[in-house]
């Protein structure tokens, strides 16, 4: 159980272009979703918690314009990377956690490459 | 704030020896402490987590972790090490609902 997917999986966009990733719980009901970025060898970084049905909370020094978070339901999450540039390349990854749960359940992650 | 420092960013064994990867947590309040495992361009998967049961913590594929208040730490070991556990380890601690990874070690394994 607790098992969570993203699509894509990889993505090739060219510059100014918006791209979307889902982040699905597949067996659960997610109230908190997180989504986190991760730059070659280096550590995840969190970008925004959301939850079901209200606006995302974004840590200090990320866009909200730039990355449009949606949790319109209970195992579904969405992070529109807006206007995307080269330095918006990375590995993007989601996870999920049922009410009350200290767990977050992980995703396979995104790979964005942007041209 | 609490947070963690992952000493040693990359740590070389050979298979069939022990594999110890250290961690120590900054935390003014009980931790609830992690460690997951991230195979290359994978999502992480968790390995063990502490949550103030049980001192020793045993986890996935041999691991076990032992939190120490008195070092602050939080140390994963595995006696012996397999060929299929170099990946990337990284240890974590909840703070606000929110989960705060340390640097990470990446495991290699030498045959």
């Amino acid at each position: 159980g607790a098992v969570v997917s993203q699509h894509p999986s990889w993505v090739i966009c060219k510059s100014g272009t918006s791209v979307k990733i889902e982040c699905r719980s597949l067996d659960f009901q997610a109230t908190t979703m997180f989504w986190y970025r991760q730059f070659p060898k280096q550590s995840l970084m969190l970008m925004a918690t959301s939850n079901e049905g209200s606006k995302a909370t974004y840590e200090q020094g990320v866009e909200k314009d730039k990355f449009l978070i949606n949790h319109a339901s209970l195992t579904l999450s969405t992070l529109t990377v807006t206007s995307a540039h080269p330095e918006d390349s990375s590995f993007y990854i989601c996870s999920a956690q049922s009410g009350g749960g200290d767990e977050q359940f992980f995703g396979p992650g995104t790979r964005l490459t942007v041209l | 704030a609490q947070s963690v420092t992952q000493l040693g960013s990359h740590v070389s064994v050979s298979e069939g020896a022990l594999v110890l990867l250290r961690c120590n947590y900054s935390s003014s309040v009980p931790p609830y402490l992690f460690w997951y495992v991230q195979y290359p361009n994978q999502g992480l998967q968790l390995l063990l987590k502490y949550t103030s049961a049980a001192t020793l913590v045993k986890g996935i594929n041999g691991f076990e972790a032992e939190f120490k208040k008195s070092e602050t730490s939080f140390h994963l070991t595995k006696p012996s090490a397999h060929m299929s556990d170099a990946a990337e380890y990284f240890c974590a601690v909840n703070s606000a609902s929110k989960i705060i990874f340390g640097s990470g070690t990446r495991l290699s394994i030498r045959p």
